[in-house]
């Protein structure tokens, strides 16, 4: 049982350049979310989706998209990165939202590096 | 705008020592309260979540307790072991709007 799959764990990028970060979710979950982790700041949310084809945003969305066409798959496109988005980034799963009181299953996290 | 504070932000303790971790947040219109467990280098696992109705939760030597009129949950790890080390963080999802806001966590070390 894979749980919520992330990659890549590591990705070291230079200012400007575009890149996707992948997770995937084998448990039939509705919905899924994505999360930044920073020192100091703990983990907040960026955009999250309650099903295939719906998708919103968090309290940090700018700077990052996201599409969801399959129930498994909810990737995150930084679309030109910037140093101030070098964090760790977490994707989490639940079978419904999180305020039906369904826990979160996380992924091992992205560790993103901006030069 | 609802606020999670988690204190202290590390603890060290010997082995066999029972522990309290506290959490406290700002706005009582909750759904839940779930607490974390987060490995160096790994995500979180969810280790319990408590339903704005309920006051506590068990699972073997953790139990966490809810009292959401006054803005405060603890989690009390019982007989703490050098594997309990980790950092733990409380979540509460918000009814307001449904999402997850979290404290910055505490920092667990049990020395052997």
């Amino acid at each position: 049982n894979a749980g919520v799959t992330q990659t890549p764990k590591f990705q070291v990028l230079k200012t400007g350049q575009s890149m996707t970060l992948q997770c995937a979710q084998d448990m039939n979950h509705e919905y899924m979310s994505w999360y930044r982790q920073d020192p100091g700041m703990g983990l907040r949310l960026i955009h999250y989706s309650v099903g295939a084809g719906i998708t919103d945003q968090g309290e940090v969305p700018n700077g990052y998209n996201v599409s969801r066409s399959t129930t498994e798959d909810f990737p995150l496109r930084l679309l030109s990165a910037a140093p101030s988005q070098t964090s760790v980034y977490f994707c989490a799963s639940s079978r419904v939202a999180s305020g039906v009181g369904q826990p979160q299953h996380f992924g091992d996290g992205t560790r993103l590096s901006i030069l | 705008k609802q606020e999670v504070t988690q204190i202290p932000a590390a603890l060290s303790v010997p082995e066999g020592e029972n522990l309290v971790l506290n959490c406290s947040f700002t706005d009582s219109a909750i759904y839940n309260l779930q607490w974390f467990r987060q490995d160096p280098g790994k995500g979180l696992t969810s280790l319990l979540l408590i339903q704005s109705s309920q006051r506590e939760q068990t699972s073997g030597r953790l139990n966490a307790s809810l009292d959401k009129s006054s803005g405060r949950s603890t989690l009390y790890i019982a007989a703490s072991q050098p594997g309990d080390s980790a950092t733990y963080l409380c979540a509460v999802a918000s009814s307001n709007t449904g999402k997850l806001i979290f404290g910055q966590g505490t920092t667990l070390q049990v020395k052997p």
